[in-house]
């Protein structure tokens, strides 16, 4: 059984503030790592795929990097606007396999 | 134009019902995916199916099945449906081989009565 743990659940932050959350995986196996940005009411929307350790990614004000050997991933935010809340998620693996999620970090920025 | 599509997009139907959830992607992906979210909303594996290959999480229970006509439709049967089985589904769909993302269809939110 794969486990993947997103930490913090939830978190408020003020809007212009930056902030970060972290995902941990087995890091036996490794196959590759997904973010994934998920808005109520809308479908799971890819952010990163990452599969090499050391590996950062970004994507405007998102980035995320990845240690495979330690078996974790951080998520950045810098700059938080309203628009960033969302519930961000973690998972483990794909391909043939499909996905392993964590359960997510619950972002709220505050105006 | 939509990547992943599923009809309907909500289902409420009495226990002991059979029902199914179609799914459709235009991505020319080789692979395609059901997964389940729980009352905690939490993402959970169901089926993974390419035109050769059909794993299944061993936790699903044998009364759901996927079914390909094509490359582009996984469709899910549920037979007997239990209260339990009020979830939202989600399908989703990959190229496996390029080690990319998932893209995942709108969800049909699923209400056994």
């Amino acid at each position: 059984i794969l486990n993947v743990e997103q930490s913090p659940q939830s978190l408020h932050v003020q809007e212009g503030d930056s902030t970060n959350f972290t995902c941990s995986f087995p890091s036996s196996n490794f196959y590759a790592l997904h973010w994934y940005r998920w808005e109520t009411a809308k479908s799971p929307e890819a952010l990163f795929v990452m599969t090499l350790n050391g590996d950062e990614k970004k994507k405007g004000r998102i980035s995320a990097t990845l240690n495979t050997k330690e078996g974790y991933s951080y998520l950045y935010i810098k700059g938080s606007q309203p628009e960033d809340s969302a519930t961000y998620l973690c998972a483990f693996g794909g391909g043939a396999d499909g996905l392993t999620f964590g359960k997510g970090t619950h972002l709220i920025i505050q105006p | 134009d939509t990547a992943v599509s599923q009809t309907p997009k909500y289902l409420v139907t009495q226990m002991g019902n059979d029902k199914s959830i179609k799914c459709e992607q235009n991505l020319g992906h080789d692979t395609m995916y059901w997964y389940k979210q729980d009352s905690k909303k939490f993402l959970k594996i169901m089926f993974s199916y390419n035109n050769k290959e059909l794993i299944i999480n061993e936790t699903v229970p044998n009364r759901f099945s996927p079914k390909s006509p094509d490359k582009a439709h996984l469709n899910l049967h549920i037979n007997s449906l239990e209260l339990g089985d009020s979830a939202v589904y989600f399908c989703a769909s990959s190229q496996v081989g390029n080690l990319a993302s998932e893209y995942f269809g709108p969800g049909t939110r699923l209400t056994v009565l």
